[in-house]
């Protein structure tokens, strides 16, 4: 168990560039979580997939946000146009669902990307 | 909607102090409560998590106890140390399928 692993830990772009994250979670969780995490505040949720299947979305991910996991392993999610709002910390989380929602609730987190749009 | 509101850090204490972190939430039912700490560097990690009202849930000598009739769930330690510097989150899980987070309070521990 190598925990979920985050690439790349920084970025910077500039504004009106795209950019790509990779989340790799734990190999068995079949949740895959985004969270954004701005300076001195907490973790936003932003989507979540069981599987492979997209299942929720916050209002917080605009259209310029789009988020995969093709095979049900590794995620990515992309901003197009970026801008300086989109500048935070994006974390990507993990867990083991069964009927059991104690066990749903356990979430295992990424070191995160930090992204910086100029 | 759901929500959580923790004390405003920093926090600042001195070795072997006794910490209280405030936490009290907003929900429609019946949330699971946790806490979450993230070290420098580090993502964030489970500290501990209480189910059901009157529940404690302890780790490391952290300590927390559901409160329904207050919505609280209060971090608390005895006795400090330096390596407890950290960001604290409290956070809930309700009938949604996401943990929904405070701001964070920064504990700053001095020998």
């Amino acid at each position: 168990d190598t925990g979920v692993s985050q690439n790349p830990r920084h970025k910077i772009t500039k504004r009106g560039q795209n950019v790509t994250f990779r989340c790799d979670p734990i190999s068995e969780h079949n949740r895959l979580y985004w969270y954004r995490q701005t300076l001195g505040q907490g973790p936003e949720f932003l989507t979540y997939f069981q599987n492979e299947a997209q299942l929720e979305k916050s209002r917080l991910l605009s259209d310029r946000f789009s988020a995969e996991r093709p095979k049900g392993s590794f995620s990515t999610l992309e901003i197009q146009r970026t801008e300086q709002g989109d500048s935070a910390m994006y974390l990507c989380a993990s867990s083991l669902s069964f009927r059991d929602t104690s066990t749903n609730e356990k979430l295992f987190f990424g070191s995160g990307t930090q992204l910086s749009v100029l | 909607g759901d929500s959580v509101t923790q004390m405003e850090g920093p926090v600042t204490l001195s070795e072997e102090a006794f910490l209280t972190i405030n936490c009290t939430y907003t929900a429609t039912g019946y949330p699971s409560l946790f806490w979450y700490v993230q070290y420098p560097g580090e993502g964030l990690q489970l500290l501990l998590k209480a189910t059901k009202a009157d529940d404690k849930g302890s780790n490391k000598g952290f300590e927390a106890t559901y409160r329904k009739e207050t919505t609280s769930f209060h971090l608390e330690k005895g006795s400090v140390q330096v390596s407890d510097s950290a960001v604290y989150f409290c956070a809930l899980w309700e009938a949604g399928n996401m943990l929904t987070f405070g701001g964070g309070t920064r504990l700053m521990v001095k020998p």
